[in-house]
Parts: structure tokens; sequence; C-alpha cells
């Protein structure tokens, strides 16, 4: 079974810029939860998707959205970048929830200049 | 409000030892209690976890204890191994704000060979 794709990989941008980081969860999820990952706050949960609403959201500021498609998959845009945006971004699946296990793609690596 | 410490920051310990990590919680509704390892480069990968109505866990070398009463949750590591070492991340779910996990911020394990 295939596990949590996420792509592009690495990216780096410049301030101001925008960004689209794109996740394929495990066949049969339909939950995708996003987290940001820095060295200063450690993860911290940006949005949850099922069934293409979005059932929860972290403290982010409006520059952060995220949709899901029909067959599950999701994006995540990130609107006038911003140096502190440089970070670890994790999507994760579950079948249902939060409660159901969560698997971690690998992460896009952002960093902007 | 929402959170989760976890102790040590690091751990150190030569190869054989035990190694121990503690979480606590704030939210006594909080009822699903995952573990994560993640290596250099990889995305968090789960370990084990643990529900509310469930005192400990095993799975071989790993052991996780629930103590709902005090809120609060432990790794335990036996007979540590070098490919042990990694970082450990602790996480509780936010039954008033579902759907998301709420994460520790991380040990980093060392295992002396």
């Amino acid at each position: 079974k295939a596990g949590v794709t996420q792509t592009p990989r690495y990216l780096i941008k410049t301030r101001g810029q925008q960004v689209t980081l794109s996740c394929s969860p495990i066949s049969g999820h339909r939950s995708v939860s996003w987290y940001q990952q820095t060295p200063g706050q450690g993860l911290q949960f940006l949005f949850e998707y099922f069934s293409e609403t979005q059932r929860n959201k972290g403290n982010f500021p409006g520059r952060f959205s995220g949709r899901q498609f029909s067959n599950s998959r999701s994006e995540m845009n990130v609107s006038t970048l911003e140096l502190g945006d440089s970070a670890l971004y994790l999507c994760a699946s579950s079948f249902a929830s939060s409660t159901d296990t969560q698997y971690f793609g690998p992460g896009t690596r952002l960093t902007v200049l | 409000g929402e959170n989760v410490e976890q102790h040590p920051s690091t751990l150190s310990v030569q190869e054989g030892d035990s190694a121990v990590i503690k979480c606590t919680y704030s939210d006594s509704a909080s009822n699903y209690f995952p573990w994560y390892k993640q290596e250099l480069g990889k995305g968090p990968q789960l370990i084990i976890d643990i529900r509310s109505n469930v005192g400990e866990k095993k799975d071989q070398r790993i052991a996780v204890t629930l103590n709902k009463t005090a809120k609060h949750f432990s790794l335990h590591i036996t007979e540590t191994q070098p490919e042990d070492s990694a970082v450990y991340f602790c996480a509780a779910t936010w039954m008033d704000s579902s759907y998301k996990l709420i994460f520790g911020s991380g040990t980093r394990l060392l295992v002396r060979p």
C-alpha cells in the first residue's frame, strides 16, 4: 500500500510570492491534515479536510488556505510569502478523524528568501 | 489552553539501557495519545498509540503508559539500539476542537554505541 506522497519535496521562493503544495493520501483515507514544522514552534496544526470540507483550522493567518478534491487529494496554498513561512510542511492522512491513526508524508521543505 | 508538555528535550543513553520520555496534557477530555518517531529528512512515523480506556500498551521493546487522573503519559523504550536515535514526539487529541492533534515539543534521543 502506497504511503502519503507530497510534492514537491523542496521549494525555494522569495518574499511576496505564493506557493501551492500537494498531498496525496493513502488510498481509502478521506481525512487529510496539514502541519507546519519549524525548529522554534515545533509541529503546529494548520487545517484538516474531510470529504472536501474543512472541519478545523489552526491559528494561522488567512494567507494559509487549503482545499480537498473529490479523490481526497489535498492542496495548501500560502500567499504573500514571508521569511517566517520557511518550514517543513507535513501532510497526514487518516481514515476519518484524528483519533484514527494519522500517517505522515515526507513533507515539503519550503525556503523563503 | 491547548497544550502538551514533553520532557526531556534531549536524552542520551548507552546502548542497551532504557529510555523514558514523559508528556502531560491539559485537556481532560483528550482520549487518543500517539507517539511518533522522526528521523532526519523524514516525516513523523507512528510507533505506538494508546486510547483513554487503556492504561498500558506494549509492542516489543516499546511501551506506553497512561495516567488519566494525572493527565500524563509516557513512552518507554527498553534495550535501546543505535537505530532508536531520532526525535520522538508525543501528541494528544483535543476534544473541544476535534480532528486535530496537539504535539509536544519533541525529545531528541541519542543512543551511544
